[in-house]
This record gives C-alpha cells, structure tokens and sequence, in this order.
C-alpha cells in the first residue's frame, strides 16, 4: 500500500522568504508520480507541480520547484520568495502503480500561513 | 472550456435519504475519480474510472456507488445516507499520458 506523510500541520513564514514543505512517501512500485496542490480558503484543488519516478530533474514551476530524493523517499515543495496569495492548505500527493493518475494518495496536508 | 464540473455545490440530506452527486468533464478524459475530504484526513479515493463501462473501488467506498456510462459523465451515488458521509467530495478526471489531476470545485454534503 502506498503512503504519503506530511509532518508539519501548520507553518507561519514571513512575506518574502523561501518555505520548504515536507513530503515523504512509501510505495513498492517503481513508477509512480508525486504530485503538489493548493487548496486556498475557497476550496477548490489547484495543481501546482508533478514529479516522475524516473525523472532526473527536480520539477521547476515558475516560484515552486520539488526536491526530489529518490533514495530517501522525500519530495518536498520549495516556493521562493512567499507571497500573501500563498496562504492555503497544501496536499502531497502520489499516482497508483505505473503513473496511475486515477488513484491518487493524499497527505494530511500543511497549512501555510504568510505574515506580512 | 469548463473542465470539471460537480452539481450541486451544497447539499443537507436527511438521514436514509438517497441522492446522486453530478460529476462531469470536457477534456475527454479516460480516468475520472470520486474522493472525499474529512477534516485532519486529507482526500481518499471512494470508486474510480478508467473507462466507459469500467469502474473500481477505492480505499473507502462502502455506503457509495458509481457507474460510468459515457466518457464524458461520472455520477456519485449515496443510497441511504448516514451521519458519517457529510463532508466535502471532489471528482477529479486525467489522461493516461498526463501528469495532472484536473479536480471539480467540490460538493460539501451535510447530512443530519
């Protein structure tokens, strides 16, 4: 079975710096996709960035980039230079065995909170 | 171009009674999913879609069911339903070769 861990309920940063959020996962299969979202106080799921089990490269999306350690199971979501707009639930997520997008595992998720 | 849509956006059920959650998408998705979100337990997956004609349960799916006659539709429905199923459902709807889950704007069910 596959498990996705986000450790941090709640994180406060200041406007302006950089914020890792924390994901580890647990799967036996060795293709599979990670996966960030947003949830702002509206409610809606709001993709953010996607990794592949087999890609080399950390996965860059404009302010968000995704550390990936293959070997420590580990991909956490950097976002540069936060701003107030940032403030929202943040989910990891990993796909089904073979990239399978239709069955997806959800962390707990972090709650991100931006101090102007 | 709409992606996902879920009607009704609001719901309050009485206990026992039945209903149908809409879920339908635009992009001529293969895969479409049914997940619930509970406070401090992120989103689980109740049935999934891999096709017209092709569904399968997720981790929670008891008290649910689904079908999926078109490509484009993906209904969820509550038979009888109970105290423990108010909460907030997404569908969500992906291609085989994409790396994105394109999800609704969420149903925030209540039953009393």
């Amino acid at each position: 079975a596959q498990k996705i861990t986000q450790t941090q309920p709640g994180m406060f940063v200041q406007e302006k710096e950089a914020v890792t959020l924390d994901c580890t996962y647990d799967t036996s299969d060795p293709s599979y996709g990670l996966f960030w979202y947003k949830q702002p106080s509206s409610g809606e799921m709001i993709f953010l960035i996607y990794q592949g089990s087999y890609d080399q490269q950390n996965a860059t999306e404009g302010r968000y980039s995704l550390n990936f350690q293959k070997a420590r199971k580990s991909a956490n979501l950097v976002i540069s230079a936060s701003q107030l707009g940032d403030s929202a639930m943040y989910f990891c997520a990993m796909s089904g065995s073979n990239f399978g997008n239709e069955k997806l595992t959800f962390g707990t998720g972090t709650r991100l909170t931006i101090i102007p | 171009n709409a992606g996902v849509t879920q009607t009704p956006k609001f719901q309050v059920l009485k206990t026992g009674q039945s209903m149908t959650l809409q879920c339908a998408q635009d992009m001529n998705h293969e895969y479409m999913s049914w997940y619930r979100q509970d406070p401090g337990m992120g989103l689980r997956l109740i049935h999934y879609s891999v096709g017209a004609g092709i569904t399968d349960q997720g981790e929670v799916p008891n008290g649910y069911n689904v079908s999926r006659s078109t490509t484009e539709d993906f209904p969820l429905r509550l038979l009888s339903a109970a105290p423990s199923q108010t909460s907030v459902y997404f569908c969500a709807s992906s291609s085989p070769v994409g790396t994105e889950a394109f999800f609704g704007q969420g149903t925030r069910l209540t039953v009393v």
